[in-house]
């Protein structure tokens, strides 16, 4: 089962910041969060990780609060083509099963003229 | 750079038949993984190849599905004989390195409906 709890839809914008939130109030210290989405047809697509601090990519923003047990990725500007379903997943970086991704069911953001 | 290619694109077969996916992974990429997606739902893991090896294949269902990647490149999923409820996305990711560190590029699945 997936350690993650998203809402399942959320409506943003056009050109106004997402912010998608994640509870993963489970997670283990040797535990990443890792943000995939999948456009419609698509196969999923990396997005990005984090273990504790922030990070920042070219794609969005990943805010981890300081007790880890929740996280907020951010598409600072989102466009029509941001539309997708987001999956949050936590997940250890190193072999077994362990390290598997799990997918949930994700949040379907629906980016709006 | 090419991504994950799979083919077919779909597949509309009848129940009983015998069907089959292929997977070409990113080049150089030695994990490859088979994951079977149902509608509304998140993608599940049915395999893990780390080169030519079935490292993880706990979740595939082995009474009627079977993979194999020779050669360590390649990769091709197998049902036989084919369900209706086996009608579903299966979705095809490498990802460079083995145990699991690296990130997973997917392919753009095969959809198959079991008639």
């Amino acid at each position: 089962d997936a350690k993650t709890t998203q809402p399942p839809s959320m409506d943003c914008a056009e050109g106004r910041a997402a912010n998608l939130p994640c509870n993963h109030s489970t997670i283990s210290g040797n535990e990443y969060v890792y943000w995939y989405r999948q456009i419609h047809s698509q196969g999923p697509q990396y997005i990005i990780h984090g273990l504790k601090n922030n990070e920042t990519n070219e794609m969005a923003s990943l805010i981890i609060t300081e007790d880890r047990k929740s996280s907020t990725l951010i598409l600072p500007h989102a466009t029509l083509r941001d539309t997708a379903v987001y999956y949050c997943i936590v997940r250890v970086r190193y072999g077994g099963s362990q390290g598997n991704l799990i997918f949930g069911k994700g949040t379907k953001l629906s980016v709006k003229p | 750079e090419a991504g994950v290619v799979q083919s077919p694109r779909y597949k509309i077969i009848e129940k009983k038949q015998p069907v089959a996916f292929w997977c070409n992974p990113i080049s150089g990429h030695n994990t490859l993984y088979w994951y079977l997606q149902n509608l509304g739902q998140g993608p599940e893991l049915l395999i893990r190849y780390e080169n030519e090896e079935a490292v993880d294949d706990s979740q595939l269902p082995k009474d009627r599905f079977s993979a194999e990647r020779l050669k360590g490149v390649d990769s091709t999923l197998k049902i036989q004989p084919a369900e209706l409820g086996d009608s579903a996305v299966y979705l095809c990711a490498s990802s460079p390195g083995t145990g699991g560190k690296s990130e997973q590029f997917f392919g753009p699945g095969t959809r198959l409906t079991v008639l």
